[in-house]
Parts: C-alpha cells; sequence; structure tokens
C-alpha cells in the first residue's frame, strides 16, 4: 500500500538558519512526490514536484527538495528561513501506474520560524 | 488565472443534519477531486471525477455522502445526514489532465470548507 510519513510533528528554525522537513515514501513503482504548503484557514499551496530527471527540484519561495530513491526520500529545504515560512506542510505522492493522479498525503510538519 | 473556489467557508450544523459544498475548479481542467482533511491529518481523498463521470469514489461513505459533477465543470458534495465525525475541512482541487493519461501535472487546491458538527 501507498503510504507517506513525516517523521516530525513540528520543526523549530531560527530566522536566516537552513530548515528541512523530512519525508519518505513507500509506493509500488515510479513515484511522483509533491510538498504542499497550509497557511491558517487557506487550502494547499503547491511548492514543488518530482516527476523525473534531476535529483534536486526548485520550487516556489526559495524551497528545494531533494529526491533520493534508494532512502525513499523526499526531504523538503531552504538555505535562509524566513519568519513568513511558518506554516504546515504537507509531502504527498501518486503512483505513476494509477492514472488517477490521486494523491496519499502524509499527516503534516509545523514549521515555526523564530525571529 | 482564477484558482479553484469553494463555498461556503464555513458551515457550523448540528448531527442528522444534511449540509451540501460547492466547488467550481479552474477553467478547463478535466479533473476534480474532493478530499476531507480532519484536524491533524493530511488530506484523505474522498472522490474523484474526470468530467462529470466519477473515477474513484472508494473512500465515500456512500450511505451518507454523495457527490456529483453534472456538467463536468462545478461540483457539489453532499453529506445527509451529518455526524460528529465528520468535522473537517472539504477541499477540491482540480488537474488539467485526464485520468488514464500521465498524471504529472500538479493539482491545485481551494481555500477549503470548514464543516462542524455539533
Amino acid at each position: 500500500a501507498q503510504s507517506v510519513a513525516q517523521p516530525e510533528d513540528q520543526v523549530n528554525v531560527a530566522e536566516g538558519n537552513p530548515l528541512t522537513v523530512k519525508c519518505t515514501y513507500s509506493v509500488s513503482g515510479n513515484p511522483y512526490l509533491f510538498w504542499y504548503v497550509q497557511y491558517p484557514n487557506r487550502g494547499l499551496q503547491f511548492l514543488l514536484k518530482y516527476i523525473t530527471g534531476d535529483n534536486l527540484v526548485k520550487g516556489s519561495y526559495g524551497f528545494e527538495a531533494e529526491f533520493n530513491k534508494s532512502q525513499t526520500s523526499f526531504h523538503l529545504k531552504k538555505p535562509s528561513a524566513l519568519v513568513s515560512d511558518s506554516a504546515l506542510y504537507f509531502c504527498a505522492v501518486s503512483r505513476t501506474t494509477s492514472n488517477t493522479g490521486k494523491l496519499i498525503f502524509g499527516q503534516g510538519t509545523t514549521l515555526q520560524v523564530k525571529p | 488565472e482564477a484558482g479553484v473556489a469553494q463555498s461556503p467557508r464555513y458551515k457550523i450544523i448540528e448531527k442528522r443534519q444534511s449540509v451540501a459544498f460547492w466547488c467550481n475548479p479552474i477553467s478547463g481542467h478535466a479533473t476534480l477531486y474532493w478530499y476531507q482533511q480532519i484536524l491533524g491529518q493530511g488530506p484523505k481523498l474522498l472522490i474523484q471525477f474526470q468530467n462529470n463521470g466519477v473515477v474513484d469514489d472508494s473512500q465515500l461513505p456512500k450511505d451518507r455522502f454523495s457527490a456529483e459533477r453534472l456538467k463536468g465543470v462545478d461540483s457539489t458534495l453532499k453529506i445527509q445526514p451529518a455526524k460528529l465525525e465528520d468535522s473537517a475541512v472539504y477541499l477540491c482541487a482540480s488537474r488539467a489532465g485526464l485520468a488514464g493519461s500521465t498524471s504529472t501535472d500538479t493539482q491545485y487546491f481551494g481555500p477549503g470548507t470548514r464543516l462542524t458538527v455539533l
């Protein structure tokens, strides 16, 4: 069965420091991987995705993610965190063989960036 | 380009009442999804439409939930009767591609409807 794990409920980082939000996945076949961000009382906003090719994917607002097939991971990173990055982050996977585009989400990680 | 629109944004009802949510996807998007997001959890798919046909409703509690997308554009999700455990945010998402095509394009989400069942 497909699944996504975000092992940290919350990540705390000081403004200006690098941040990492972890994600591991389990899916048969090749995965499509996504990161979304959710601000309070808002819907999910797309950040980036990995489909194929370069393992390092760059997305919106300076975020990037690294796909690691051997470790089945897709960690979200940013070199220098901003207070405005504080939000709830979701990793999601869809299975290439399903053809429906259905997303399986992790439980989410709250990022808290302190000034 | 306008995003996915949903209404109402908030709804409070008593258990056993009925409620309906509306979604207008991004113009031209063939595929529409309804997700349920319970507090502290990631969204879970309820139902997926391609144009006006159902692609996947395996996780929809069909004894109380129903959904339609009659003209292949707008969609409504209904709960009748509501239970306390239905309290959640209901998210609508749309995607340009069709089910059956390689699903590399992005799903875009609306702001959601927060339902509270008392």
